[in-house]
C-alpha cells in the first residue's frame, strides 16, 4: 500500500517570500502524485498533478512541484507567496493503475502574513 | 450550479441517531468517494464506488454504510452516530481515478 508524509503541519511565511512544502511518498510500484489546496471553509481543489512526462509540473497561480523518483518526493514550491495563498495544502498519491484510490497526507497549513 | 453538491452542509445530532449525508454530481463521472477530514489527520477514505453496482470499503468504514442510488447519487449513512464521528465529510467524484472533484463538505457534530 502507498503512503504519504507531509513533514510540516504548519509553515508560516511573510508575503513575497519563497516557500517550499515538503511531501514524501512510499510505494513499491509507480505512482501518480497530486497537490490539492483547501481554502478556508471550502472543499479541496486540484492544484497540480504529475502523471508522466516532465518531472516539473506547474499550476496557473505560480506554484510548481518536482517529482523526484530517487528521493520519493514531490515538494511544492512558490518563489513569492501572496496573502491569498493562505490555505491548507494536501499531497496525495495513487498507484499507476486505473483502479486505484487516492491516499492523502495529513496536510500543511500555509500561513502568509504581511 | 456546483458540479458536486452535498446536503446538508451542517448538521448537529445526538448520540444514537441515524444520519444520512447525501451527495449529487452533474459531472457524469462513474466514480464517487466519501472521505472524512479531522484536524491533523488529513482526509481518510470511508467508502468508494467505481460504478453503480460497485461498492468498496475504504480505510475507515466501520460505523458507516453507503448507497449508490444512481450514477449521480451516493449517500453516506451513520446508523447510530457517536461523538467520535464528529468531523467534516467530503464527497468526491472522478472519471479514470486521477483528478478528483470535491463537494463543499458537510460539517457533522454528534453530541
Amino acid at each position: 500500500a502507498q503512503s504519504v508524509t507531509q513533514l510540516d503541519s504548519q509553515v508560516p511565511v511573510f508575503e513575497e517570500a519563497p516557500v517550499e512544502l515538503r511531501c514524501n511518498y512510499s510505494s513499491s510500484v509507480s505512482v501518480y502524485l497530486f497537490w490539492y489546496v483547501q481554502y478556508p471553509n471550502q472543499g479541496l481543489q486540484l492544484l497540480l498533478k504529475y502523471l508522466s512526462g516532465s518531472t516539473l509540473v506547474e499550476s496557473i497561480n505560480g506554484f510548481e512541484a518536482e517529482f523526484n523518483k530517487s528521493q520519493t518526493s514531490f515538494h511544492l514550491r512558490k518563489p513569492s507567496v501572496h496573502i491569498s495563498d493562505t490555505a491548507e495544502y494536501f499531497c496525495a498519491v495513487s498507484l499507476n493503475s486505473g483502479y486505484s484510490t487516492l491516499t492523502f497526507g495529513k496536510g500543511t497549513m500555509l500561513l502568509v502574513s504581511p | 450550479d456546483a458540479d458536486v453538491t452535498q446536503t446538508p452542509r451542517n448538521r448537529i445530532t445526538k448520540t444514537g441517531k441515524r444520519i444520512m449525508l447525501e451527495c449529487s454530481q452533474t459531472k457524469g463521472h462513474d466514480r464517487m468517494y466519501w472521505y472524512r477530514q479531522d484536524p491533523g489527520l488529513g482526509l481518510r477514505l470511508i467508502y468508494y464506488s467505481f460504478d453503480v453496482k460497485d461498492i468498496n470499503k475504504g480505510e475507515i468504514s466501520d460505523g458507516y454504510s453507503v448507497s449508490r442510488q444512481a450514477q449521480a447519487k451516493f449517500s453516506l449513512s451513520l446508523e447510530s452516530a457517536i461523538p467520535n464521528q464528529t468531523a467534516l465529510y467530503f464527497c468526491a467524484t472522478s472519471d479514470l481515478g486521477y483528478e478528483q472533484f470535491f463537494g463543499p463538505g458537510t460539517r457533522l457534530t454528534v453530541l
